[in-house]
């Protein structure tokens, strides 16, 4: 069964580094969303992307935050200057198609980032 | 802003029923979803309702909506230990859109 593989299942980083969380999407599929947990709290909506530009974001999606599909499998979620409350669980997500047909959102096992 | 809200603990005994309440603030809100997340793994959907119907039934699960009050549960008849996980509840105002969650109830399945 097709699903959406995440790496690093976990990834630890000094603060002010650079980090680069990816994705894997389902093949098929056309939409792709990045969503965060912090310990305790609840999953976040952070950005969607659809047709290799983002469709929204969330207030969290500041400019230390980029995405980008580079090469037509990977989905990528850079953090530019990493801070001590980015450590969350980053989870993405791909869904089929939208728009006038309810579409599953498919969720990644997360990536755990822990910013020291 | 808008909110998702559900109870955070939920016990129960193998082979009864569970029911997981979810409330949420946002009356534009056209889909309901419940998500299941296992140790280690994503989150997996559930099962989804929309927001013109008042129930959906899926094997052992049925979903209630009560779109006046906003109020969504979830009932797993026949609890099994392979329930035990943490169930999420979320919403969003269109078939493609960010999804806003709740908290998560964790399910714990005694036998």
């Amino acid at each position: 069964e097709p699903e959406v593989t995440q790496t690093p299942s976990h990834q630890v980083t000094q603060m002010g580094q650079e980090v680069i969380l990816r994705c894997v999407p389902i093949s098929n599929h056309l939409y792709f969303y990045w969503y965060r947990q912090i310990l305790g709290q609840k999953v976040e909506f952070l950005v969607s992307f659809y047709n290799n530009e983002i469709s929204e974001k969330s207030e969290i999606f500041d400019d230390q935050f980029s995405v980008e599909r580079p090469d037509g499998s990977n989905f990528t979620l850079k953090i530019r200057s990493t801070k001590l409350e980015d450590s969350a669980m980053y989870f993405c997500a791909s869904s089929e198609q939208g728009e006038e047909v309810q579409s599953e959102q498919f969720f990644g096992p997360g990536t755990r980032l822990t910013v020291l | 802003g808008e909110d998702v809200e559900q109870s955070l603990f939920l016990s129960v005994r193998e082979g009864d029923s569970s029911v997981i309440n979810c409330t949420y603030t946002d009356s534009s809100s056209t889909y309901l979803y419940w998500y299941k997340q296992e140790p280690g793994a994503g989150l997996q959907l559930l099962t989804y309702i929309f927001s013109n119907m008042d129930m959906k039934q899926d094997q052992r699960l049925t979903v209630l909506l009560n779109k006046k009050d906003k109020h969504l549960s979830l009932r797993i008849a026949d609890t099994q230990t392979g329930d035990s996980a943490i169930y999420f509840c979320a919403d969003s105002t269109d078939s493609w859109g960010k999804l806003q969650f709740g908290a998560g109830t964790q399910v714990v399945v005694t036998p």
